[in-house]
């Protein structure tokens, strides 16, 4: 079973709906982050999550807000979605302490959102 | 942040050295250099990483440039499944307390063919 799994893995929608992403993991990581990648370029990150009750924004936060539900669950909301959130979506995972907790970043499969 | 400049594109056969470069002139004293890589319809996923000291590990080696301004990923033996985007990332070491963020900044990458 994959360790950092993201649901839906394909999303179309329409201009106004409210959008969630869902990010869980197994790994027991404590940290989470959201990115979002659009093509040609690589991933800019949106907001992160130290632990449950530590979030931040990344640099393009703006349109999207996150809830970290527990240790292992983190979800990307998008409040009204516009088409030019249109773009592949991921989450990862990293640990919080130990010598490899700067090291990796663990990434889930991606959610594929299409804004219409 | 520091940045990093990374050819578009590179092409290899299969069973043959590959050396992706990278050049971050502006590099700080405290940055690690991280290299993660992209394979098709995948989350991106961590190859290696180093500060000053070449490295190696099973996928990869690192060779760093003593003045750090560059680097180059090695890969020994280039497969089909070493198809992917590679992207060289600066990362800001972790402060004393543990606390600092260290995040990932993604450029566009270089992307590697391999020639069976």
């Amino acid at each position: 079973d994959a360790d950092v799994t993201q649901t839906p893995r394909n999303r179309i929608t329409k201009t106004g709906k409210r959008i969630m992403l869902e990010c869980s993991q197994t790994k027991g990581h404590d940290r989470m982050y959201w990115y979002r990648q659009d093509p040609g370029l690589g991933l800019r990150l949106i907001y992160y999550s130290f632990d449950v009750k530590d979030i931040n924004k990344g640099e393009i936060s703006d349109g999207y807000s996150v809830s970290r539900q527990a240790q292992a669950k983190f979800s990307l909301s998008l409040e009204s979605a516009i088409p030019n959130q249109t773009a592949l979506y991921f989450c990862a995972t990293s640990e919080a302490t130990g010598p490899r907790r700067y090291n990796e970043q663990f990434f889930g499969p991606g959610t594929r959102l299409t804004v219409l | 942040d520091a940045k990093t400049t990374q050819p578009n594109s590179m092409e290899s056969n299969e069973e043959e050295p590959v050396h992706l470069p990278c050049n971050h002139s502006t590099i700080s004293g405290t940055d690690y250099i991280h290299w993660y890589r992209q394979l098709p319809s995948q989350g991106p996923e961590y190859v290696i990483h180093g500060l000053t000291s070449n490295v190696n590990n099973r996928m990869a080696s690192l060779a760093i440039a003593e003045d750090r301004k560059s680097s180059t990923l090695i890969l020994h033996r280039a497969t089909l499944r070493d198809a992917a985007v590679y992207y060289c990332i600066l990362r800001d070491s972790p402060n004393a307390g543990g606390t600092s963020y260290g995040k990932l900044t993604f450029g566009q990458g270089t992307i590697l063919t391999v020639h069976p």
